[in-house]
């Protein structure tokens, strides 16, 4: 079974400090990993993703996520915030060694972390 | 904006009334979802629709009822909810049959149910 953990329910942050929301995921095969972003009254935004190859992935808005195999993580950086990265981030993951057509649409989401960088 | 509309944005029903909400993508996929969003819970997909067939039902009660009349557009019809359904609704597209398939959300239809 499939399962996603974000360990921290908020993440605090001085501007211009780097930052770290971290996930770590559960798949009986190998992983594909998302990172979504949501602002207020918006919905999710993808942000990066990670199917293979180098482990750093590097997405939107300067945001980076290092996948780490042995730790079974996925964890969300930046090298310096700012007060607009503030938002709720949600970790996925889904299992690729299930994908089929009509069943492999199954992305499990984690909880959330909301970050607050303060000016 | 993500290509995916929702309609209406917010909305306010009593338990015995009847509702539709709308989602609509521009993005020429295949694939539709919808999710339930609630405080401090992880995402909970309740439908799945690939080539307008439902491929994935996770348990959800039948007072909510999907609808995917082609692969652009995709309803929840909702009767006799409970105030436990209160929730933001999701509505995402996806092509699928690809690789990976990183999922495009619309902004939300906010549901209070009294």
């Amino acid at each position: 079974a499939q399962s996603v953990a974000q360990p921290e329910d908020q993440v605090n942050v001085a501007e211009g400090n780097p930052l770290t929301v971290k996930c770590t995921y559960s798949v009986s095969g190998n992983p594909y990993l998302f990172w979504y972003v949501q602002y207020p009254n918006r919905g999710l935004q993808f942000l990066l993703k990670y199917i293979t190859g180098d482990n750093l992935v590097k997405g939107s808005y300067g945001f980076e996520a290092e996948f780490n195999k042995s730790q079974t993580s996925f964890h969300l950086k930046k090298p310096s915030a700012l007060v607009s990265d503030s938002a709720l981030y949600f970790c996925a993951v889904r299992d690729r060694d299930s994908f089929s057509f009509t069943g492999g649409f199954k992305t499990i989401f984690g909880a959330g972390t909301r970050l607050f960088v303060k000016a | 904006e993500t290509g995916v509309t929702q309609t209406p944005r917010h909305l306010v029903m009593g338990m015995t009334n009847k509702k539709s909400l709308k989602c609509e993508q521009h993005l020429g996929h295949n694939a539709m979802y919808w999710y339930k969003q609630s405080a401090k819970k992880p995402l909970e997909l309740m439908f799945v629709y690939s080539l307008e067939e439902r491929v994935e039902n996770n348990s959800v009660p039948s007072r909510f009822s999907p609808e995917c009349p082609n692969s652009s557009h995709l309803f929840l019809h909702l009767h006799t909810l409970q105030p436990e359904d209160s929730a933001l609704y999701l509505c995402a597209s996806s092509q699928a049959g690809t690789s990976v398939d990183e999922q495009f959300f619309g902004p939300g239809t906010r549901l209070t149910v009294l």
